[in-house]
């Protein structure tokens, strides 16, 4: 069965403490991976799509990056206001396999960085 | 440019009732797909809808169901309410069904069954 798993389930960091994210996966037919950022009570903020193995992508104290089996999120000197649940996604093909709607998230790892 | 708007925002019903949730997409999104997020979990697959057609379907029960408007906006409707499907509802909206589409979601529907 296709798994998506984010460690750790929680994190605490100090302003300006950087750390990574993980999130691994058990597919077939990967399609797409994508991270998230939500606060309490919102919806999921789109932050970056990773489409094959080795690429990369930066957004502010933000870095994502991907291998055949698992992704990083790479936090940089994080403040404050990084403190939120970020979530991995898993894009798959629906079946019949024509189109590619369906995300399947991890749980999410929680985030909070102290000042 | 709006987001996709979700509405209600919140919303509690008793065991047994029925509820509809309504979804608007980014304007030029054809795609709407439906998300149950129960606390501390990440969301749940529910359905995706693109032209007004159903192109993917999760493990859900019958009691759910949705349909997409012409204007490509949506309705997620869950019948005989169970306290279990108390959890946030999120839509998402998405150009197409491709391989390269990005999924861009919702502030979602807090739903409270008593």
């Amino acid at each position: 069965e296709d798994q998506v798993t984010q460690s750790p389930e929680a994190l605490r960091l100090q302003e300006g403490e950087s750390s990574s994210l993980n999130c691994s996966y058990t597919v077939s037919g990967l399609r797409g991976l994508f991270w998230y950022r939500q606060d309490p009570g919102k919806g999921p903020e789109f932050l970056f799509t990773l489409y094959s193995a080795g690429e990369e992508k930066e957004k502010e104290r933000l870095k994502a990056t991907l291998t055949k089996k698992e992704s990083f999120l790479h936090i940089t000197a994080p403040k404050p206001e990084d403190s939120a649940t970020y979530l991995c996604a898993v894009q798959f093909p629906n079946a019949g396999g024509t189109s590619y709607g369906k995300l399947t998230f991890g749980q999410g790892t929680i985030l909070t960085v102290h000042p | 440019d709006a987001g996709v708007t979700q509405s209600p925002t919140h919303l509690i019903k008793t065991r047994g009732q029925h509820v509809t949730l309504r979804c608007s997409p980014i304007s030029g999104h054809k795609s709407v797909s439906w998300y149950q997020q129960v606390l501390g979990q990440g969301p749940q697959f529910i359905f995706q809808y693109y032209e007004k057609e159903e192109r993917g379907r999760g493990n859900f029960p019958d009691r759910f169901s949705a349909r997409q408007f012409p204007n490509y906006s949506s309705e997620l409707n869950v019948n005989a309410l169970l306290l279990g499907d108390s959890a946030l509802y999120l839509c998402a909206s998405s150009f197409g069904t491709g391989t390269y589409t990005e999924a861009f979601f919702g502030q979602g529907t807090r739903l409270t069954v008593v």
